[in-house]
C-alpha cells in the first residue's frame, strides 16, 4: 500500500529565504505527482503536476523536481512571501490501478513565512 | 468558469438526519470524486465517478450514496448522518483521473 510522508510538518521562516519541502512515497511505480496548496478553511489549490516521466516542473518561484527511483519529491520556493503561507500538499497517483483509482496524499507542510 | 463548487459550506446535523452535499463543475470534465479530511488521516477517497451513470467505491464509501446523471453534477447522500462523519468533504474533478485534479472549496459537517 503507498503511503506519503511530508517532512517537516510544520515550518517557519523569515522573509525572503529559500525553502524546500519535501515529500516521500513508498511505492516508485507511479504514474503522477501533484503538489497543492491549502489556505486555512478552504480548499486545495493545484500548484504543479510532475509527470513520472519528467525530472521536474516550473511555476513562477516554485520549482518541483522528483525522482521516482528514489521515492522523493521536493517542492523549491524561491524569495518566500508571507502569502505563501498555507499548508502544503503532496499526493501520489499509482500506476497500475484501475481508471478511477485515488490519490494518496501526505498529511502536508504548514509553511509559515514571517515578515 | 467558476470550476468546482460545492454547497453548503457549513452544515450541522443530528445524528441520524440524512442530507445531500452537491458538488457541480462546468469544465466538461469526466472525472469526479468526492474526499473527506480529517485530522492524522489526510485526505481519503469516498466515491469517484469516470463518467455521467458510473460510480465507484473509494477508500471509505460506508455510509455514503453518490450517482452521476449527469457531466457536470456529483452529489454525496449521507444515508443516516452519525457522529464520525463529522469532517470536510471535498468534491474534485478531472479531465480522466489521470490528469490535473481541482477541488472545491469544501463542505465542513458537523454531527452531534
Amino acid at each position: 500500500k503507498q503511503e506519503v510522508t511530508q517532512i517537516p510538518a510544520a515550518l517557519s521562516v523569515p522573509e525572503g529565504e529559500n525553502l524546500v519541502l519535501n515529500c516521500s512515497f513508498t511505492d516508485s511505480a507511479i504514474y503522477n505527482l501533484q503538489w497543492f496548496r491549502q489556505d486555512p478553511g478552504k480548499g486545495l489549490t493545484s500548484l504543479l503536476l510532475i509527470q513520472s516521466s519528467q525530472r521536474e516542473q516550473t511555476s513562477g518561484r516554485l520549482n518541483a523536481s522528483l525522482d521516482k527511483s528514489s521515492g522523493r519529491s521536493t517542492l523549491y520556493i524561491a524569495a518566500s512571501q508571507p502569502g505563501d503561507s498555507a499548508t502544503y500538499l503532496c499526493a501520489v497517483r499509482q500506476l497500475g490501478e484501475t481508471s478511477g483509482s485515488r490519490l494518496t496524499f501526505g498529511e502536508g507542510t504548514q509553511l509559515t513565512v514571517n515578515p | 468558469n467558476a470550476g468546482v463548487t460545492q454547497t453548503p459550506k457549513f452544515q450541522v446535523l443530528k445524528t441520524g438526519q440524512s442530507m445531500t452535499l452537491q458538488c457541480a463543475q462546468d469544465m466538461n470534465h469526466e472525472y469526479m470524486s468526492w474526499y473527506r479530511q480529517d485530522p492524522g488521516m489526510g485526505l481519503r477517497l469516498i466515491h469517484y465517478s469516470v463518467g455521467a451513470g458510473i460510480t465507484d467505491q473509494g477508500e471509505v464509501p460506508n455510509g455514503y450514496n453518490v450517482s452521476r446523471s449527469t457531466t457536470e453534477d456529483f452529489p454525496l447522500r449521507l444515508l443516516s448522518a452519525a457522529p464520525s462523519q463529522t469532517s470536510v468533504y471535498f468534491c474534485a474533478s478531472s479531465r480522466t483521473s489521470f490528469y490535473e485534479q481541482y477541488f472545491g472549496p469544501g463542505t465542513r459537517l458537523t454531527v452531534t
